[in-house]
């Protein structure tokens, strides 16, 4: 079973930052946040990751809650093409990837 | 550019054949790549575990006859459907770990059985 919370849509205007929310309250200490998105018809892409600190690429940030227990991916600027499921999974380096649902974010026009 | 390739994107097949789906890790090595599998409107459900060299380990409710995997080496794993049916169409998408790095997956493989 998927250890993380995620609310299943979420709407966002182009040019915006999109805020997605991830819950993850039963997180162990050596359990590593990572996002991936799938745009429809492709296989999952990696967005980022971490384990305490907050982390920046050129894609998004990822802020992580003092206690762990949650998260938030953060995509500055979103762009229509940034239209896709996202996921929150948390693992332990080398375990498998459990996919939940995720949440499906619409950039609107 | 992509570090995991797959192969074929789409495929059609008659009901009762079998459909072999190819895994490559283009630029590295990999002791073990994953296989999943997606219904419409669903997550990613983990098929199996394919690990270089040795027999896969699959997933609870998982057929290991229907659906065989080879991971003959460190940058090839294939998947092959046997006797499919419609009921086995889906999206099929591999990845594949590198050391060191986030788990890279294929672009998956659209299955459509008739």
């Amino acid at each position: 079973d998927a250890k993380t919370t995620q609310p299943p849509s979420m709407d966002c205007a182009e040019g915006r930052a999109a805020n997605l929310p991830c819950n993850h309250s039963t997180i162990s200490g050596n359990e590593y946040v990572y996002w991936y998105r799938q745009i429809h018809s492709q296989g999952p892409q990696y967005i980022i990751h971490g384990l305490k600190n907050n982390e920046t690429n050129e894609m998004a940030s990822l802020i992580i809650t003092e206690d762990r227990k949650s998260s938030t991916l953060i995509l500055p600027h979103a762009t229509l093409r940034d239209t896709a499921v996202y996921y929150c999974i948390v693992r332990v380096d080398g375990q498998n990837f459990v996919f939940g649902p995720g949440t499906r974010l619409s950039v609107l026009p | 550019g992509a570090v995991v390739s797959q192969h074929p994107s789409r495929v059609i097949c008659k009901s009762g054949t079998s459909v072999k789906i190819e895994c490559r890790s283009l630029d590295f090595q990999a002791t073990t790549m994953f296989w999943y599998r997606q219904f419409p409107k669903q997550s990613l459900m983990l098929m199996a575990t394919s690990n270089e060299g040795s027999k896969a380990t699959y997933e609870q409710g998982v057929e290991k006859d229907k659906f065989l995997i080879n991971h003959a080496s460190l940058t090839l794993s294939t998947l092959t459907v046997t006797s499919a049916h419609p009921e086995d169409s889906s999206f099929y998408i591999c990845s594949a770990r590198e050391a060191g790095r986030p788990l890279h997956f294929g672009n998956g493989t659209r299955l459509t059985v008739t």
